[in-house]
């Protein structure tokens, strides 16, 4: 089981460029998430999907869309970057959203 | 707004010491509180709580929540270099809210 994988592991954008980050878990989890963690802060959750076929805005939507493409994979997309999007990416999987959730290894995501 | 907070931002101790980390939480549908250890990378699970009271243990670290006073500990006991990491806890309320993390260092 490789559990959650996330890629690219390293990405630097123009301000302006659009990207995709890719999630996929091999879990069989109901439920995926973004996050984003500045430095010397936590977690904060932009999207989430409780289920296969819905997605829903977290603490920080605004700049990212979502597609739940399947059960197992999640993707998250920077449509016009902004150096404020410069952060470590985190997509996490889990049984049901009030279960434990297991991290992939992260985005490191620099705007210029 | 859900709010969980943390405490303290920061922490130093040495080996052998026993250390206690706090989170406090104000959120609506409180449904399960988690903590995780991250070092340096994607933060792992250590405990989930539902229930007030009931003491969780995994070897030398413990938790325990407070659904009256809105809030949990978690417990190091006999800290080992090892231990040293940023410890959050998180919030299930529909859907996870963090908090901000406390860096525990432990110097041998």
């Amino acid at each position: 089981n490789a559990g959650v994988t996330q890629t690219p592991k390293f990405q630097v954008l123009k301000t302006g460029q659009s990207m995709t980050l890719q999630c996929a878990q091999d879990m069989n989890h109901n439920s995926m998430y973004w996050y984003r963690q500045d430095p010397g802060m936590g977690l904060r959750l932009i999207y989430y999907s409780a289920s296969e076929g819905t997605t829903d805005k977290g603490e920080v939507p605004n700049g990212y869309n979502v597609s739940r493409l399947n059960k197992r994979e999640f993707s998250l997309r920077l449509e016009s970057a902004a150096p404020s999007q410069t952060s470590v990416y985190f997509c996490a999987s889990s049984a049901l959203t009030d279960y434990e959730q297991y991290f992939g290894p992260g985005t490191r995501l620099t705007v210029t | 707004e859900d709010k969980v907070v943390q405490s303290p931002l920061s922490l130093v101790v040495h080996e052998g010491d026993t250390v206690t980390l706090n989170c406090s939480y104000e959120v609506t549908n409180f449904r399960s509180l988690l903590w995780y250890k991250q070092e340096k990378k994607a933060p792992t699970f250590l405990f989930m709580l539902t229930s007030s009271g009931i003491e969780k243990k995994s070897g030398r670290l413990s938790s325990i929540l407070d659904k009256k006073e809105l809030f949990s500990i978690l417990n190091i006991t006999a800290t080992q270099t090892g231990d040293s990491a940023v410890y959050l806890c998180a919030v299930d309320c529909g859907k996870s809210t963090f908090g901000d993390g406390t860096t525990l260092t432990v110097k041998p």
